[in-house]
């Protein structure tokens, strides 16, 4: 069955920084890729959609890589901001509307 | 435009209660999903329509669930009857039209309290 796995539960890093955060799945060879981010009590906000031909996508401090050998996307945040503080989600898509997420990554960031 | 809209945001009920929920999607948006996230299953597709007709209720968990929508501005998802084990939060979300890679757009969800 499909699998989709994003890195440890939370991720603390200080203000500045660059926040790496982890989606690998198995059993899966999806299209695309999104990236969510949800904040406390609020529904997820779309931030970047990356397709399987495309290796890398920027946007502002946001950078996405996409690797279908590895079964691996990487979700970057630099020049991290309290602002940032929230949960990310992954969600590859196939060629159809369905998307399945992930567990999510916590990020807090300390000014 | 206002984004999806959800109602109500919090709900508590009794075991065995009849539970309504409803969903305004953006305007324009043809298509729309039902999501359940609790800490253990993370998010998880209930059931999606495409213009008014449900394409795929597989996500549905029992026959206690069901959805409708009646027009391209409304749905509702019920469950008749709740159970504890229903407690979760609840999202509805609309897509302009559901390619491949659309974007959803989600509400900001029903907090379910089944007692």
């Amino acid at each position: 069955s499909q699998k989709i796995e994003q890195n440890s539960e939370a991720l603390n890093i200080q203000e500045g920084k660059t926040a790496t955060l982890t989606c690998n799945y198995t059993n899966y060879s999806p299209a695309y890729l999104q990236w969510y981010r949800q904040d406390p009590g609020r529904g997820p906000v779309f931030l970047l959609l990356i397709r399987e031909n495309e290796k890398e996508k920027r946007k502002e401090r946001l950078k996405v890589t996409f690797d279908t050998t590895l079964k691996q996307s990487l979700f970057h945040i630099t020049a991290s901001q309290p602002a940032d503080s929230a949960t990310y989600l992954c969600a590859p898509g196939a060629n159809d509307y369905k998307l399945s997420f992930g567990a999510g990554t916590t990020v807090t960031v300390r000014a | 435009d206002a984004g999806v809209i959800q109602s109500p945001r919090h709900e508590v009920t009794e075991m065995g209660q009849e539970v309504t929920l409803r969903c305004k999607p953006i305007s324009g948006h043809n298509s729309l999903f039902w999501y359940r996230q609790t800490m253990m299953r993370g998010l998880e597709l209930l059931i999606y329509f495409n213009n008014n007709v449900p394409i795929d209720d597989s996500g549905m968990p029992e026959d206690r669930f069901s959805a409708k929508m009646p027009n391209a501005s409304f749905s509702t998802l019920k469950i008749q009857p709740s159970e504890p084990r229903d407690s979760a939060v609840y999202f509805c979300a609309s897509s302009l039209q559901a390619s491949t890679a659309d974007t959803q757009y989600f509400g900001p969800g029903t907090r379910l309290t089944v007692l």
